[in-house]
């Protein structure tokens, strides 16, 4: 059974660089697609980005310009750096595993969700 | 403010049956994306509910059930159970994976 596991600072200084691993354990890395999702106090769920084995990534067009996942395969990891935070970036990040699907109607047919959370690490940006 | 709109909570009692919206447009749902649900227990993680509009991963009681109109989608919950209190989120692609803002559902 595959299971994600967050670490990182929970304290970054305004203007300072956010930096968190989550660790794949149980399973292999060498697929799926690897995702980070954040969510504000007592607010809702915003989608970063991810990324493929291969170290394609996706970002959030709005996050975009200050976001870096990358991948170690060969310490089954996978990171998020977010560069020059304000406090409008604390939040608790979950990393999440992307995985294909099946349409349990038509075997034809495949989905892409995220299908297995982490357990969530809060960050706070305070000086 | 989240493209995919949700009512902010809903509420029923045990035994009965709630619906929970989710509104996109024709960038989004009404694209023909699909959409997927996940239950966020109290200061746990999201769980996936519903994936693909209508399929539920193993383990998820047939309870939940969910389903796609248009630039709609909804997320069904019968036979109401204190165990169901949580927040649900709709979740969708517009160039990015999208999600709703939530909905808190209570049992009374």
């Amino acid at each position: 059974q595959v299971q994600l596991q967050e670490s990182g600072p929970g304290l970054v200084k305004p203007s300072e660089t956010l930096s968190l691993t989550c660790t794949v354990s149980g399973g292999s890395i060498s697929s799926d697609y690897w995702s980070w999702i954040r969510q504000p106090p007592g607010k809702g769920l915003e989608w970063i980005g991810h990324i493929y084995h291969s170290g394609r990534t996706n970002y959030n067009p709005s996050l975009k310009s200050r976001v870096t996942i990358s991948v170690d395969m060969s310490k089954k990891q996978f990171s998020l750096r977010l560069s020059s935070v304000t406090d409008a970036d604390t939040a608790v990040y979950y990393c999440a595993r992307r995985a294909q699907l099946r349409d349990g109607y038509n075997m034809d047919y495949y989905y892409y969700a995220l299908d297995i959370w982490g357990q969530g690490t809060a960050v706070t940006v305070s000086s | 403010q989240s493209v995919l709109t949700q009512p902010p909570s809903v509420s029923g009692a045990p035994g009965q049956k709630v619906t929970i919206s989710c509104t996109g447009n024709n960038s989004n749902i009404g694209a023909g994306y699909v959409v997927h649900w996940y239950q966020q227990l109290p200061g746990t993680a999201p769980k996936l509910l519903i994936f693909g509009n209508t399929n539920r991963p193993s383990g998820v009681p047939d309870r939940f059930s969910g389903s796609k109109s248009g630039t709609s989608a909804s997320l069904a919950i019968t036979g109401l159970q204190a165990e169901d209190e949580a927040d649900y989120y709709c979740q969708s692609y517009g160039g990015s994976p999208l999600f709703g803002g939530g909905t808190k559902l209570t049992v009374l």
